[in-house]
């Protein structure tokens, strides 16, 4: 079975200092991971995504994720935060069967002060 | 391309009233997904389809919810009779592999 754990439920960071929202995940198959951020009263945005391709894999907004199998994570970094980085990010793990549902996260909230 | 289109954007409705929401996924795209966000419950996956047909509705809270896909380019969800606990943020989203692309979403406030 597949499932995705979100380590942190709410994370706080100064403006340009680093994020990292940490995910792990477990999957009796070979996963799909993405993350997806969603700003207040927004839909939810693609920001990236693992297929295998690469372990490291580079989004949109400066965000970047490294797939680790030893450890099954998949954390979200930044090097430096921006105000408008203050969302929801969700982690998502997929079967990598196609026209099946995705499992997401509980989600991180994401706060970034001045 | 448009992405996701879902209307209406914003539903007010009185207790016991039919709700009908509309999604027209991204062409191309073979599978579409509704879901239900609140405060409380989280992203919560109601119903999905591939190629048109229901493949899991097991999210599907009662029998108050119905959704339908009659083409490949539409597909509604119906609430008949609303009550207040459904008021929600309803999303639609769009697959053709396996990523989704999200639709802007309904909030729909029951009274």
């Amino acid at each position: 079975a597949q499932s995705v754990t979100q380590l942190d439920s709410h994370v706080s960071v100064s403006e340009g200092t680093p994020v990292l929202l940490r995910c792990n995940y477990s999957s009796s198959y070979s996963p799909s991971l993405f993350w997806y951020v969603q700003h207040p009263n927004k839909g939810l945005q693609l920001l990236l995504k693992y297929t295998s391709a690469a372990t490291l894999v580079k989004g949109i907004n400066g965000f970047e994720a490294e797939f680790k199998k030893s450890e099954t994570s998949f954390h979200l970094t930044k090097p430096s935060a921006h105000m408008s980085d203050a969302a929801e990010y969700f982690c998502v793990v997929n079967t990598r069967q196609a026209g099946t549902a995705l499992i997401f996260g509980k989600g991180t909230t994401l706060s970034v002060s001045s | 391309d448009a992405g996701v289109i879902q209307s209406p954007r914003h539903e007010v409705t009185e207790m016991g009233q039919e709700v009908t929401l509309r999604c027209k996924p991204i062409s191309g795209h073979n599978s579409l997904f509704w879901y239900r966000q609140t405060m409380m419950r989280g992203l919560e996956l109601l119903i999905y389809f591939n190629n048109n047909v229901p493949i899991d509705d097991s999210g599907m809270p009662e029998d108050r919810f119905s959704a339908k896909m009659p083409n490949a380019s539409f597909s509604t969800l119906k609430i008949q009779p609303s009550e207040p606990r459904d008021s929600a943020v309803y999303f639609c989203a769009s697959s053709f592999i396996d990523e989704q692309y999200f639709g802007p979403g309904t909030r729909l406030t029951v009274t």
